[in-house]
């Protein structure tokens, strides 16, 4: 079965630097997409970026970028010049085998300093 | 609207009344799930709805839940009889098909149940 494993209950930033949060993942499938979602304290779950896993470049969007390592099956999510409100819950999420439904991990809180 | 809406926002119920949640999916999205976030459990997968197939209740946690998708678009969770470990923050997404497109999430429905 999917799992998710997201090793960083809370990471701290300074604002203006740089972040990574961890996710490595276990699928049995050969072609599959990974997806990262922020959560603010606000409840909304927000999409930020997909990668698949045939995808040929890492995925980027904006300040948002994933360091994905196929072999190794984890898709790190990069935060670059980090701001007040990116401070959430960032959950990574995998779609579970054969289906649509995701498996999501536990979540890394992050917390931007100024 | 533009994105999924929720309905209510909030809902505090007593032990043993059925409450409903309603999810108004993205215009022309055709795909629709419902995810519940408890505390102790994480996002967890529900229930899915595509076109006019049968709905996959396979993350159904009991035969009090249980969810309609009328006309394609606008869908109804009802839970029958609460109990306290219903208390959770039930996600309602949306995509356009159910083939690795993205999910995009509503606000949700906090529930509280006494």
């Amino acid at each position: 079965a999917q799992k998710i494993t997201q090793t960083q209950p809370g990471m701290f930033v300074q604002e203006k630097e740089a972040v990574t949060l961890d996710c490595t993942y276990d699928t049995s499938d050969q072609s599959y997409g990974l997806f990262w979602y922020k959560q603010p304290s606000s409840g909304e779950m927000i999409f930020l970026i997909y990668q698949g896993s045939y995808d040929e470049q890492n995925a980027t969007e904006g300040r948002y970028s994933l360091n994905f390592q196929k072999a190794r099956k984890s898709a790190n999510l990069v935060i670059s010049a980090s701001q007040l409100g990116d401070s959430a819950m960032y959950f990574c999420a995998i779609p579970q085998g054969g289906s649509e439904k995701l498996v999501f991990g536990k979540g890394t809180k992050l917390t931007v300093n100024p | 609207g533009a994105g999924v809406s929720q309905s209510p926002s909030n809902k505090v119920t007593e032990k043993g009344k059925d409450v409903e949640l309603r999810c108004d999916p993205i215009s022309g999205h055709t795909a629709l799930y419902w995810y519940r976030q408890s505390l102790g459990q994480g996002l967890e997968f529900l229930i899915y709805f595509q076109g006019n197939s049968a709905p996959d209740k396979s993350g159904l946690p009991s035969d009090r839940f249980s969810a309609e998708r009328t006309g394609g678009s606008v869908s109804t969770l009802t839970i029958q009889r609460t109990q306290q470990e219903d208390s959770a923050v039930y996600l309602c997404a949306s995509s356009l098909q159910e083939s690795g497109e993205t999910q995009y999430f509503g606000p949700g429905t906090r529930l509280l149940v006494l």
